[in-house]
């Protein structure tokens, strides 16, 4: 039992490159979200999925996309990356109490 | 606007005593909270919660605390080991028009426990 697993583990990207960030949870959650961690930021929310086929903004959505490819799997993608979006991404999965997978460690130079 | 606030950036405390985290949070639709644990490179980790309809909730060494006239909360672990060095982050959660709970984090607090 995997629990939320994320791929990749680290990422350098250059301005203006595209990539999508993986996610899959085995708990069987109907829920996903991503988040990401900024220095002295706590988590904020960018996207979530109540549901598979249904995807919603959360608090900082801009430059982000999102696909919730099954029960299983939701995935992030930047279209054209930006350094203001160099952080540590998040996946996590649940209701009231969300698991997280490890993260993302991304750099935008 | 910070709708949860841990306005303790840091804390140390001894081994063997009392670590108290605090929490304060604004938003009256908030009815879950959460406190996570989270060592560096690794991932939050759900640690322990409390609905609004109680005022305290206990697991093992921890305790949580919920004051909703003062829209407070605060952590308790007893008695601390050094394995509980982490940020803390606190949590509010409120039910979403999708069916799905969205999370509003503190900044979190490092808690060095010092042997």
């Amino acid at each position: 039992n995997a629990g939320v697993t994320q791929t990749p583990k680290f990422q350098v990207l250059k301005t203006g490159q595209s990539m999508t960030l993986q996610c899959a949870q085995d708990m069987n959650h109907n829920s996903m979200y991503w988040y990401r961690q900024d220095p002295g930021m706590g988590l904020r929310l960018i996207y979530y999925s109540a549901s598979e086929g249904t995807t919603d903004k959360g608090e900082v959505p801009n430059g982000y996309n999102v696909s919730r490819l099954n029960k299983r799997e939701f995935s992030l993608r930047l279209e054209s990356a930006a350094p203001s979006q160099t952080s540590v991404y998040f996946c996590a999965s649940g209701l009231s109490e969300q698991f997280f997978g490890p993260g993302t460690r991304l750099t935008v130079l | 606007d910070q709708q949860v606030k841990q306005n303790s950036p840091s804390l140390r405390v001894q081994e063997g005593r009392i670590s108290i985290l605090n929490c304060d949070y604004t938003n009256s639709m908030f009815d879950y909270f959460l406190w996570y644990k989270k060592y560096p490179a690794e991932g939050p980790t759900f640690l322990i919660s409390i609905s609004s309809i109680k005022d305290k909730n206990e697991d093992g060494r921890f305790t949580v605390f919920l004051n909703k006239s003062a829209k407070h909360l605060s952590l308790h672990i007893v008695p601390s080991q050094p394995g509980d060095s982490a940020v803390y982050f606190c949590a509010a959660s409120a039910l979403s028009g999708a069916g799905s709970y969205q999370l509003t984090f503190g900044k979190g607090t490092k808690l060095s426990v010092i042997p």
